[in-house]
């Protein structure tokens, strides 16, 4: 059971690039969630996803978008990177049925933006 | 919407002493309280979690208790070892909604040898 996996761990990149980080779960969850922190900082909600087909912008979602068309991926784009954007990325994922579950995170990717 | 406070932001304490973190919610609606811990590098993992049925619940040296009347809850860490070093989190989630959590912006304890 591989929970929630995010790839890539690490990247690079140049202003103005663009990229896809990756999040998969294998638990069947409906919801789904990106969240970015700063250092030091807490977690910033910036899209979510209640099933697939349907996403939804959290408190952070200019300079990103999303996806889900299925119910196991979630992946966030980066059109335009820009060096505010250097962050810790974090997907997560939980069942609900009711709102009493806990959410499975990701090991989360380190993005540098020069 | 929601809005959870976290107190303290940093949090000092010898090995072996007692560690209290407390996070006050605004929503009467909130039914879920998870805590959250995150070591240096890694990502955020629950530790503990309380439904607003309950008072508190205890899971060996860790503890949460709930006021909903005052809506706040805590943690609690009693005989802290170094390996509780760490940021802790909380969140409250309202019942009934789009079930978001909000989370409280953390507490870096440290538990000096």
């Amino acid at each position: 059971n591989a929970g929630v996996t995010q790839t890539p761990k690490f990247r690079i990149l140049k202003i103005g690039q663009s990229m896809t980080l990756q999040c998969a779960q294998d638990m069947n969850h409906n919801y789904m969630y990106w969240y970015r922190q700063d250092p030091g900082m807490g977690l910033k909600l910036i899209y979510y996803s209640v099933g697939a087909g349907i996403t939804d912008k959290g408190e952070v979602p200019n300079g990103y978008n999303v996806s889900r068309s299925t119910t196991e991926d979630f992946p966030l784009r980066l059109e335009l990177a820009a060096p505010s954007q250097t962050s810790v990325y974090f997907c997560a994922s939980s069942l609900e049925r009711d709102s009493n579950q806990p959410q499975h995170f990701g090991d989360g990717t380190r993005l540098s933006i020069l | 919407g929601e809005n959870v406070e976290q107190h303290p932001s940093t949090l000092s304490v010898q090995e072996g002493d007692s560690a209290v973190i407390k996070c006050t919610y605004s929503d009467s609606a909130s039914n879920y309280f998870p805590w959250y811990k995150q070591e240096l590098g890694k990502r955020p993992q629950l530790i503990i979690d309380i439904r607003s049925n309950v008072g508190e619940k205890k899971d060996q040296r860790i503890a949460v208790t709930l006021n909903k009347t005052a809506k706040h809850f805590s943690l609690h860490i009693t005989e802290t070892q170094p390996e509780d070093s760490a940021v802790y989190f909380c969140a409250a989630r309202v019942g009934g909604g789009s079930y978001i959590p909000t989370f409280g912006r953390g507490t870096s304890l440290i538990v000096h040898p």
